[in-house]
């Protein structure tokens, strides 16, 4: 139990162009999802929450015009990174909380590189 | 603020050997208490985790953890490791249901 996937797994885009992250949980309802990020050989950096049926809440310098978070049902969020650039290149990590509110499940990762 | 410390960034041991991780938060209650373990290129596994009760925390793959609250530690051990538990591993807290707060992580190497 508590699965949590992404996809894709890998992406590569053109710089300029944006590109969307899924985020599911397959075996439990997940009123929260967390989006990290995290860069090599370093921990993981939480980007934004984002809660069902709300605005998500970004951390401070994520900028929320350009990472867009979407989390239309118990278990879906979406990030959508828009006009990506070379900067933006990374491993996207996602997470969903249980309803108890007590544990994070995490997704495989999805790396991204933007030419 | 709440902080969690990994004072080792590199470990290595010889398979077979024990192995403890040591992790310290800061916090004024005691939190949620995790451990997880990321391979390279993957996301993270639970391995184990702590809210209250018993002080000693069995996980997957073997491993145990033990909260000592007079140390504000939740050390991370297993007695015989095995090549295939090289990893990431982080130590993280959460304040009653609330995000994570991430160590910066020990990176677990396995000589043969």
């Amino acid at each position: 139990g508590a699965v949590v996937s992404q996809h894709p797994s890998w992406v590569i885009c053109k710089s300029g162009t944006s590109v969307k992250i899924e985020c599911r949980s397959l075996d439990f309802q997940a009123t929260t999802m967390f989006w990290y990020r995290q860069f090599p050989k370093q921990s993981l950096m939480l980007m934004a929450t984002s809660n069902e049926g709300s605005k998500a809440t970004y951390e401070q310098g994520v900028e929320k015009d350009k990472f867009l978070i979407n989390h239309a049902s118990l278990t879906l969020s979406t990030l959508t990174v828009t006009s990506a650039h070379p900067e933006d290149s990374s491993f996207y990590i996602c997470s969903a909380r249980d309803t108890q509110g007590e544990t994070q499940y995490f997704g495989p990762g999805t790396r991204l590189l933007v030419l | 603020a709440q902080s969690v410390t990994q004072p080792d960034i590199h470990i290595t041991v010889s398979e077979g050997a024990s192995l403890e991780l040591r992790c310290n938060y800061s916090y004024g209650a005691t939190p949620y208490l995790f451990w997880y373990v990321q391979s390279p290129g993957q996301g993270l596994q639970l391995l184990l985790k702590y809210f209250s009760g018993d002080t000693l925390v069995q996980g997957i793959k073997g491993f145990e953890a033990e909260f000592k609250r007079s140390q504000s530690s939740f050390n991370l051990r297993k007695p015989s490791v095995h090549w295939s538990d090289a990893a990431e591993y982080f130590c993280a807290v959460a304040p009653r249901a609330q995000k994570l707060v991430f160590g910066q992580g020990t990176r677990l190497t396995i000589n043969p």
